[in-house]
């Protein structure tokens, strides 16, 4: 079965660097795509791609079924969920069930 | 510029009751995608649209739900006689294009439907 999985929490503190794991069971996915989801609003993409890339304090690692999103600098601000996903050729997103980043001050 | 946008924001409605649920995509974008998220659950793929045809319906739950698209723009997520377990998010995304996988999908901010 086509799965995403990641973590449903991860606890930080300010300043520090942030890693949350993703890995999947998508059968022909090669890109990953990683977004921040605050409740409410639209999902909004971050980084993205079938190789390391960084934009700006986001930074993501990439492996053939796995991938880390870093947030650098984390702040309060950065509490959300954060979604990773998959697609294939059809450009059908597979999505995990959501990390919700907790940062205490 | 406009990104996507879904209306209502917030539907309540009784159970049995039919609801259409209404995304108006960026102008331009050619794929269109209807996601589904329940409480505590990630996002569950329902349908994509390229153009106005829907190549994938694979993630529709039942026969009760279907979607269409109209002039390659607006589409409409319908849910005949709503249950209980139909009360989610329903978020809608549109991309450029579908091919290569590799586009960004630009989300609206979803409609929150809730089935008394």
């Amino acid at each position: 079965k086509d799965q995403v999985f990641q973590p449903s929490t991860v606890a930080s503190s300010e300043g520090a660097v942030v890693e949350i794991f993703c890995n999947h069971s998508v059968s022909n996915a090669y890109n990953f795509f990683w977004y921040l989801h605050f409740p409410g609003c639209a999902p909004r993409l971050l980084v993205k791609g079938s190789k390391p890339s960084q934009q700006g304090r986001y930074n993501m690692t990439y492996e053939r079924f796995s991938s880390s999103l870093l947030i650098l600098q984390v702040r309060e601000a950065d509490a959300a969920v954060y979604y990773c996903a998959c697609s294939s050729n059809t450009g059908k997103l597979i999505f995990g069930q959501g990390t919700t980043l907790q940062v205490k001050p | 510029g406009a990104g996507v946008s879904q209306s209502p924001s917030n539907k309540v409605t009784e159970k049995g009751k039919d609801v259409e649920l209404r995304c108006d995509p960026i102008s331009g974008h050619t794929a269109l995608y209807w996601y589904r998220q329940s409480l505590g659950q990630g996002l569950e793929f329902l349908i994509y649209f390229q153009g106005n045809s829907a190549p994938d319906k694979s993630g529709l739950p039942s026969d009760r739900f279907s979607a269409e698209r109209t002039g390659g723009s607006v589409s409409t997520l319908t849910i005949q006689r709503t249950q209980q377990e139909d009360s989610a998010v329903y978020l809608c995304a549109s991309s450029p294009r579908t091919s290569g996988g590799y586009n960004e999908q630009f989300f609206g901010p979803g409609t929150r439907l809730t089935v008394l």
